[in-house]
């Protein structure tokens, strides 16, 4: 089943203590990319990866780390995680080739920084 | 991207025909228009993207005017499980590493 898989759904985490969620994807696709969902904000983009190694910033970039090593994992790396990083994470995927149409979401990490 | 403007919210009733329209008065030549839904703490979910005139599938029909400056969602003869929030997206299909704004989405509730 094409999908990607965000690792874990939930965390409980402590303020400064260092954490990565992981993103996978099976469709060989290319662009991959990191949103944070919050009450009243919508989704909002954290990182964002054209193809291996190649990443950018998105809008809501500070305080998260990304790397892109392999095509298919794209991890979000929170180095110091502070109360305000508590939110809903969704990483998304899709190929950049052809007619491509929808790109497609993870199941979601809820994140509660303490 | 051009800004897309919905309802805040809509109810309906099991078996009713609902129809989401979207407003983006500053669609660009090369942007298509892209519908997600998404279920209470789960991702959106890709529903349906068309250019113009009509576009249908097995979930819903997608209906563009010629000015394309508006585009309508209809979902056949709901259920329960429409419930949901409903986001229209506007953007250039190509250019795969553009922020997708999701805005505040249509939250649709269906009743039995």
């Amino acid at each position: 089943e094409a999908q990607v898989t965000q690792n874990p759904r939930y965390l409980i985490t402590v303020t400064g203590k260092k954490l990565t969620v992981t993103c996978s994807q099976n469709m060989n696709h290319e662009y991959m990319s990191w949103y944070r969902q919050d009450p009243g904000l919508g989704l909002r983009q954290i990182y964002y990866s054209m193809n291996v190694e190649v990443t950018d910033k998105g809008d809501v970039p500070e305080g998260y780390k990304v790397s892109r090593k392999e095509k298919r994992n794209f991890p979000l790396i929170l180095e110091s995680p502070s109360p305000n990083q508590t939110s809903l994470y969704f990483c998304a995927s899709r190929t950049i080739q052809g007619n491509s149409y929808g790109y497609t979401f993870g199941s979601g990490t809820r994140l509660t920084v303490v | 991207l051009a800004k897309t403007t919905q309802p805040i919210s809509m109810d309906s009733y099991e078996g009713q025909e609902v129809n989401i329209t979207c407003s983006h008065n500053n669609i660009a030549t090369n942007d298509y228009i892209t519908w997600y839904q998404q279920f209470p703490s789960q991702g959106p979910r890709f529903i349906i993207q068309g250019y113009k005139t009509k576009v249908t599938n097995e979930v819903a029909s997608l209906f563009i005017p010629a000015d394309r400056k508006s585009s309508t969602l209809s979902l056949p003869r709901v259920s329960l499980s429409d419930t949901a929030v409903y986001y229209c997206l506007v953007g250039d299909k190509g250019q795969a590493g553009t922020a997708l704004i999701f805005g505040k989405g249509t939250t649709l509730s269906v009743s039995s």
